[in-house]
């Protein structure tokens, strides 16, 4: 069974400073995806970014990107610039890449860590 | 607009009850899903369907039924049995990736928060 650890609950960030999240994971298999994702007060699940564990280069989305240690099971968060609106609940999620079309497509969360940026 | 509509937003159960949470998507996806959200626990998942007429057990299943007659509806009953079904519940449904050319793998819907009376 895959595993997601999310070990920072909550975190704090001045506006316009950067802030890193941090998520490892636990798994057997070798092809497979990893989400961050956030969701703010209004508890709409919204993807931030995507990661191909196939894929080296790091994953990059305007002023989020993630820095992927394969070898070490490590999938952190880096969000540049923070923003108030960027003050969420985020949640890393791992999907084991299906073989041909078969497979659950199913996600393995972390338990979050809650994000606030201070004015 | 395509999505993911569920409803209720909010559900009262009594004790001894069964509640149906509906979710509907117009998304033409293939899979969807049902996740249970408690504070500090994240998101665990109770069910989910692949095809039309079937559908799999999740990691805490115990208390939840499901049916998918339908491609595009996968209600949820929070039954009786559900000791403790106070949570907020989301649906979610997905392309199968190998043919899905969108970025977001997983659509989720809005909620709906189930508190008992």
């Amino acid at each position: 069974a895959q595993t997601v650890t999310q070990s920072q609950p909550e975190m704090s960030v001045q506006e316009a400073e950067t802030v890193t999240l941090s998520c490892t994971y636990d798994t057997s298999e070798n092809n497979y995806y990893l989400f961050w994702y956030k969701q703010p007060p209004s508890r709409q699940m919204i993807l931030v970014i995507r990661q191909e564990a196939y894929k080296q280069q790091n994953a990059t989305e305007n002023r989020f990107s993630v820095n992927f240690q394969k070898a070490a099971k490590s999938f952190s968060l880096k969000i540049s610039d923070s923003q108030l609106g960027d003050t969420a609940m985020y949640f890393c999620a791992f999907m084991i890449r299906p073989y041909s079309g078969a497979g659950s497509y199913q996600l393995t969360f972390g338990k979050g860590t809650k994000l606030s940026v201070i004015p | 607009d395509g999505g993911i509509t569920q409803s209720p937003k909010y559900l009262f159960r009594k004790e001894g009850q069964n509640v149906t949470l509906s979710c509907e998507q117009n998304l033409n996806h293939d899979a969807m899903y049902w996740y249970r959200q408690d504070p500090g626990q994240g998101l665990r998942l109770i069910y989910y369907s692949q095809i039309v007429n079937d559908f799999q057990k999740g990691d805490i299943a115990e208390g939840y039924s499901v049916s998918r007659e339908k491609k595009e509806s996968f209600p949820l009953t929070v039954t009786s049995a559900q000791k403790n079904p106070t949570a907020f519940y989301l649906c979610a449904s997905i392309y199968h990736i190998p043919r899905g050319s969108s970025n977001q793998p997983q659509h989720f819907g809005d909620g709906t928060r189930l508190s008992i009376l």
